[in-house]
């Protein structure tokens, strides 16, 4: 079955640090990727995509993502978190297909520590 | 653009009432979506709308939900009988809806938290 995976529900960092929020799909044929960040009682923020083209992406407020065929990896980074980087975060993959939908991982949460 | 509009927020129901939610959707966007989303998950899709056409839906959606989308604009979605597992937020999507579905992302909603009791 296709499935997205986020290794780690929650992980915490200090102001300041690298953040790296970890995604690895299941695929056979390269998918579309995606990722989202949720802000408490608010719907999903689109980040960055990936649909062809170079695997480095970058998005919003400094996040960047790179797409590893190989290793059937999307992992998110950050150089230096801020504070207002705390939020739920989501991979999203979108197979074609029979199944023809955006599918989620299960989310990391990140907290940010002063 | 005003982005994807919901309502209400927030519902508290009684076990076995009928409730209803409304999604206006990005103007000129011609794809609708829900999801569901409990407490420590991503997302599930439910079903999604091309115009007012219902495309498809998932194995989530019991015969209690049912969705609609009349005039290719607003949409619905109603739970019939609530249970307390239909707890969750919903969340609603819309998207423009080209040719390449892929590179169209999704405009979320703020979504509508339903609390059954």
């Amino acid at each position: 079955a296709q499935s997205v995976t986020q290794l780690g529900s929650h992980v915490s960092v200090s102001e300041g640090a690298l953040v790296l929020l970890r995604c690895n799909y299941s695929s056979s044929v390269p998918p579309y990727l995606f990722w989202y960040v949720q802000y408490p009682n608010q719907g999903l923020q689109l980040l960055l995509k990936y649909t062809t083209g170079a695997t480095l992406v970058k998005g919003i407020n400094g996040f960047e993502a790179e797409f590893k065929k190989s290793e059937t990896s999307f992992h998110l980074t950050k150089p230096s978190a801020h504070m207002s980087d705390a939020a739920e975060y989501f991979c999203a993959v979108f197979y074609g297909g029979a199944t023809n939908k955006l599918i989620f991982g299960t989310g990391t949460l990140l907290a940010v520590q002063p | 653009d005003t982005g994807v509009s919901q309502d209400p927020r927030h519902k508290i129901t009684k076990r076995g009432q009928n409730v209803t939610f409304r999604c206006d959707p990005i103007s000129e966007h011609n794809r609708l979506y829900w999801y569901r989303q409990t407490l420590g998950q991503g997302p599930e899709f439910l079903t999604y709308f091309q115009n007012e056409a219902q495309l498809e839906k998932s194995r989530l959606l019991s015969d209690r939900f049912s969705a609609e989308r009349p005039k290719g604009s607003f949409s619905t979605l109603e739970i019939q009988r609530t249970e307390q597992g239909d707890s969750a937020m919903y969340l609603c999507a819309s998207s423009p809806g080209t040719d390449r579905h892929y590179n169209s992302p999704l405009h979320f909603g703020n979504g509508t938290r339903l609390t059954v009791t």
